[in-house]
């Protein structure tokens, strides 16, 4: 049982490319999110999906996407990677609403 | 919609002293209420959650908190803290999105230092 699996652990970007960052989980958890941590702001919410196919925005949406195609698999896209985009990313996942969530071990985004 | 206030970025305490972590939402309906812990380069894994019933959660390496709906609180505790206890703390609660789905909402964190 692997949890929640983020991919890469690091990566630096030149501002204006553009990736994906991989989140997959093997819980068969409805409930998926992305998050950024920057230091002194907690955690502030990017995306959520309840289910496949159902996504909806969070704090801070603006500059990437998202698509939960599967139940497993929940990708956020940076369109256009900006310096104010360097952060660390977690993915999150949940049974239900009221279970909690279970984290990934982050993604360390650098934007150059 | 919720806003999550934890009171007190850093907080240091001395070894074997209460730990006291002060967490205030917004808004009068109850929602879901949980507090996470982070140690460094690590995710976050959850300590305790309240949904529903007791209002008095026990979680996991000795902390509890106490739902207070008259104060909107949700304050974490711990008797005596230990060393292995410094890390950043998190709390979190539910919200409703504008799509009608509930979401979690963080707090910005409080650092806690344990002092020998």
């Amino acid at each position: 049982n692997a949890g929640v699996t983020q991919t890469p652990k690091f990566q630096v970007l030149k501002t204006g490319q553009s990736m994906t960052l991989q989140c997959a989980q093997d819980m068969n958890h409805e409930y998926m999110s992305w998050y950024r941590q920057d230091p002194g702001m907690g955690l502030r919410l990017i995306h959520y999906s309840v289910g496949a196919g159902i996504t909806d925005q969070g704090e801070v949406p603006n500059g990437y996407n998202v698509s939960r195609s599967t139940t497993e698999d929940f990708p956020l896209r940076l369109l256009s990677a900006a310096p104010s985009q360097t952060s660390v990313y977690f993915c999150a996942s949940s049974r239900t609403e009221g279970y909690g969530y279970t984290f990934g071990s982050g993604t360390r985004l650098t934007v150059v | 919609a919720q806003s999550v206030t934890q009171l007190g970025s850093h907080v240091s305490v001395s070894e074997g002293a209460l730990v006291l972590l002060r967490c205030n939402y917004s808004s009068s309906v109850p929602p879901y209420l949980f507090w996470y812990v982070q140690y460094p380069n690590q995710g976050l894994q959850l300590l305790l959650k309240y949904t529903t019933g007791a209002t008095l959660v026990k979680g996991i390496n000795g902390f509890e908190a106490e739902f207070k709906k008259s104060e909107t609180s949700f304050h974490l505790t711990k008797p005596s803290a230990h060393m292995s206890d410094a890390a950043e703390y998190f709390c979190a609660v539910s919200d409703r999105g504008s799509g009608g789905y509930n979401k979690l909402i963080f707090g910005a964190g409080t650092r806690l230092a344990v002092h020998p």
